[in-house]
């Protein structure tokens, strides 16, 4: 089956920048996205690329994607400690008879020290 | 709008017995989903729904079933419970296939 890649935990200071990769496996990806989770709650929908795009930016977050790569990234400026949560990158499968599917990686712990 | 909601938000169960997870949500969306996240994992879809009475099964079906009676509701069923479904279960709605999903905030589920 397709595969999505992310490193466990990134930690980085208030007001810092944070740099959340992710690599996938699968060529036919439509749509990339980031979804946040703070503890004891469901996943909020962060952002999201369309994969004819390189990069989006909305606020604080920019997403680059390198296709040829595969490899998804979240930038976010100016951390701050409301931002400490998991990060989870998904993509969904671009096959007709997977459409209704979205593959999660395992998630970044992200946690900023003021 | 209230958005997705899940109950119970905890439950025990004994090996063996059963229960239903609630999910509704008042979006009028046709896709709905249950995932289930292990700890450490990615989230894993067990079941999905395209409208009322149509479902179909995700990546981790066994062990579950479901029903969509209506466009609101979504209950996931575990007829015998075992300790490999201990994790916590998330519904999931959105209007288009697969794209901006709206999570309810879970149910951690334990099988002892």
């Amino acid at each position: 089956g397709e595969d999505v890649e992310q490193s466990l935990f990134l930690s980085v200071r208030e007001g810092d920048s944070s740099v959340i990769n992710c690599t996938y496996t699968d060529s036919s990806s439509t749509y990339l996205y980031w979804y946040k989770q703070e503890p004891g709650a469901g996943l909020q929908l962060l952002t999201y690329i369309f994969s004819n795009m390189d990069m989006k930016q909305d606020q604080r977050l920019t997403v680059l994607l390198n296709k040829k790569d595969k490899h998804l990234s979240l930038r976010i400026a100016d951390t701050q400690t409301g931002d400490s949560a998991i990060y989870f990158c998904a993509e969904r499968d671009g096959h007709y008879n997977a459409g209704n599917m979205l593959t999660f990686g395992g998630g970044t712990r992200l946690m900023v020290k003021p | 709008n209230a958005g997705v909601t899940q109950t119970p938000k905890f439950r025990i169960l004994k090996i063996g017995q059963s229960m239903t997870l609630q999910c509704a949500q008042d979006m009028n969306h046709n896709y709905m989903y249950w995932y289930r996240q292990d700890p450490g994992m990615g989230l894993k879809l067990i079941y999905y729904s395209v409208g009322a009475g149509i479902t179909d099964k995700g990546e981790v079906p066994n062990g579950y079933n479901v029903s969509r009676s209506t466009t609101e509701d979504f209950p996931l069923r575990l007829e015998l419970a075992a300790p490999s479904q201990t994790s916590v279960y998330f519904c999931a709605s959105s209007k288009l296939a697969a794209h901006q999903q709206f999570f309810g905030p879970g149910t951690r589920l334990t099988v002892l």
